[in-house]
């Protein structure tokens, strides 16, 4: 089962930023935190990930609480490609380390 | 570039009949994936390999069949003992299993059951 709990949907304004929650309350201290998005039809696509301290890269930002058990994803400024449904997904630590998928949260983003 | 490539896009498959869906990565990456997703559901993971000639089974694998024979190949069969094979299959590469690697993603192949 997935390790991550995520709203069903969302939306935000062109322009403004979007901030994507997630609860990982059984994150372990050696599990990281993925984010992927997909656009309808396409294969997931590769937006950040973190393992305690926040990040940042070209895409978006990645808040990670410090007892770990929450983050949030950040799209600075919105725009309306940036409608997709977003994977918040923690990379299981066995031996295969699988990403394991929930239903994700679907973003809108409003003209 | 370096990528994924899946293939075909779009295939259509006669109930009783076995297909082979072909997944092939450029990018070196030692582990590859293959998930299933059904409309409006998250992904499930079917079969991974994490090194040549080694594959184990994901939550989904019953009615699948795979084989690594090749560090860049790794293509799916979906047998006719699949009870429900329509589809979007999507196949994914890293570079190894540790927890700090990312995934690269194929475009998918949408399988029909006419």
């Amino acid at each position: 089962d997935a390790k991550t709990t995520q709203p069903t949907s969302m939306d935000c304004a062109e322009g403004r930023a979007a901030n994507l929650p997630c609860n990982h309350s059984t994150i372990s201290g050696n599990e990281y935190v993925y984010w992927y998005r997909q656009i309808h039809s396409q294969g997931p696509q590769y937006i950040i990930h973190g393992l305690k301290n926040n990040e940042t890269n070209e895409m978006a930002s990645l808040i990670i609480t410090e007892d770990r058990k929450s983050s949030t994803l950040i799209l600075p400024h919105a725009t309306l490609r940036d409608t997709a449904v977003y994977y918040c997904i923690v990379r299981v630590a066995d031996s295969s380390y699988k990403l394991i998928f929930g239903s994700g949260t679907r973003l809108l983003v409003r003209p | 570039d370096g990528g994924i490539t899946q293939s075909p896009k779009y295939l259509f498959r006669k109930e009783g009949q076995n297909v082979t869906l072909s997944c092939e990565q450029n990018l070196n990456h030692d582990a590859m994936y293959w998930y299933r997703q059904d409309p409006g559901q998250g992904l499930r993971l079917i079969y991974y390999s994490q090194i040549v000639n080694d594959f184990q089974k994901g939550d989904i694998a019953e009615g699948y069949s795979v084989s690594r024979e090749k560090k860049e190949s790794f293509p799916l069969t979906v047998t006719s003992a699949q009870k429900n094979p329509t589809a979007f299959y999507l196949c994914a590469s890293s570079p190894g299993t540790a927890a700090n690697y990312g995934y690269t993603f194929g475009s998918g192949t949408r399988l029909t059951v006419v």
